[in-house]
């Protein structure tokens, strides 16, 4: 089965730091672009990061620019998410996603850890 | 930044057609997809590039997109497709990847 699992999340203080990943099976994860993808409390879906099949060519966008850093172990079939310097409004599920091939959509998404930053 | 708008509610009765609109800046010149979202459940694709269905994605689901809007349109809408559904698309001058702001649908 193809599938992505998300862990790691959990209670954070503000100014602190959170590591998730992201375990992927049932496919060739290395021939993949892969992306972090969250969503707040009862709020919409918001992009937040991309890393290619070889983790050459990275995307973050301008929210988390400077703090969060998108990493992949191929061997591992994992993606990660560093988070540094969380803020209140980091507050939400984060879901990992495999983009099509060719393509701009996500296929493929886990079933998100909610990472909550509050003091 | 590139901006994806969507109406936040859109209510239809079992049986008939639900149309969900998403507009954007030559959102036409662009791939446009959608993803079902149900309550504590994640984002599952129904449409990608404007008008293809994924494997497993009922025929009733259908898209479109010309100018600057695209639809994501529902035949024979179904108790089931009760869910907030997302717009999305990429943003070549940002290379970020940009959803809307989700519309839930309403089967009533």
């Amino acid at each position: 089965e193809v599938q992505l699992v998300e862990s790691g999340g959990g209670l954070v203080q503000p100014g602190g730091s959170l590591r998730l990943s992201c375990a992927a099976s049932g496919f060739t994860f290395s021939s993949y672009w892969v992306h972090w993808v969250r969503q707040a409390p009862g709020k919409g879906l918001v992009w937040v990061s991309r890393i290619d099949s070889d983790g050459s060519s990275i995307i973050y966008a301008d929210s988390v620019k400077g703090r969060f850093t998108i990493s992949r172990d191929n061997a591992k079939n994992t993606l990660y998410l560093q988070m540094n310097s969380l803020r209140d409004e980091d507050t939400a599920v984060y879901y990992c996603a495999r983009e099509i091939r060719g393509d701009d959509s996500f296929d493929i998404w886990g079933q998100g850890t909610m990472v909550t930053v509050s003091s | 930044s590139y901006e994806l708008t969507q109406p936040p509610s859109v209510s239809v009765s079992p049986g008939q057609i639900a149309s969900i609109t998403c507009s954007g800046d030559k959102l036409g010149d662009k791939y446009a997809c959608w993803y079902q979202q149900r309550p504590g459940q994640s984002p599952v694709l129904v449409i990608y590039q404007d008008t293809k269905r994924p494997s497993g994605i009922p025929e009733r689901f259908s898209g479109s997109n010309s100018g600057n809007t695209a639809t994501l349109t529902i035949s024979g809408t179904q108790a089931m497709d009760e869910a907030d559904y997302y717009c999305q698309a990429w943003d070549t001058s940002t290379a970020n990847w940009v959803f809307g702001g989700g519309t839930k649908l309403t089967v009533l």
